[in-house]
């Protein structure tokens, strides 16, 4: 089965800290994809990479990069923590064409 | 932009009952659909997936349809366990994109009661 890995489950991190969440996947997948999570709204897409050093914004891309220097590692950069950041973040991957998505266990983060 | 609603918000049921979930999406233009499940605090478990082709999709007690023409999809759960208590998520493609993104509905939080 395809492994994603989130490498933090929990996170507490301080306003104007820059925070890294880290996730890779095991399988060789092209597409990964940067969601996160809060009550009352779903899931929004901040980010997501089609191919190493490619990257696209999603929905909410204001306050946060990405990176992706390798196949399996797709990287999300909080550049100056803020607490609206708090929040539940999912990364995910997929193969190109027509086939599912494979989600992490998620990183909750919470911003004091 | 596609927009994915379920139906209903809130389910509590007594163990052993046979559930059915509605996802509607507004553009039949998918390739797919997949079916997932959140427990609380944790990512997303994928349960089922549906290609366009296909009408329907089984996996042990659940078995999810798709009517593409409709713009519908149902999670059929027969006879409930307690252990199935969590929110179950339908998501489907960007428009004919394979690289892209997913649009997900609300999702529907099942609780089943002993």
């Amino acid at each position: 089965d395809v492994k994603v890995t989130q490498s933090s489950r929990y996170l507490v991190k301080r306003t104007g800290e820059k925070v890294f969440l880290e996730c890779v996947q095991d399988m060789d997948h092209e597409n990964m994809f940067w969601y996160r999570q809060d009550p009352g709204l779903g899931l929004r897409l901040i980010y997501f990479s089609y191919d190493v050093k490619m990257k696209e914004k999603g929905d909410i891309p204001e306050g946060y990069s990405v990176s992706r220097e390798k196949k399996e590692r797709f990287s999300l950069i909080l550049e100056s923590a803020s607490t609206n950041q708090t929040s539940m973040y999912l990364c995910a991957s997929r193969k190109s064409g027509v086939y599912g998505y494979t989600f992490g266990s998620g990183t909750r983060l919470t911003v004091v | 932009k596609q927009e994915v609603t379920q139906i209903p918000a809130a389910l509590s049921v007594p163990e052993g009952e046979n559930l059915v979930l509605n996802c509607s999406f507004t553009d039949s233009a998918i390739y797919n659909l997949q079916w997932f499940r959140q427990d609380p605090g944790k990512g997303l478990t994928s349960l089922l997936l549906i290609q366009s082709s296909q009408r329907e999709q089984t996996s042990g007690r659940l078995n999810a349809s798709l009517d593409k023409s409709s713009g519908r999809s149902t999670l059929y759960i027969a006879a409930s366990q307690p252990g199935d208590s969590a929110t179950y998520l339908c998501a489907v493609p960007d428009r004919g994109s394979t690289l892209g993104r997913l649009y997900f509905g609300r999702g529907t939080q099942l609780t089943v009661w002993p």
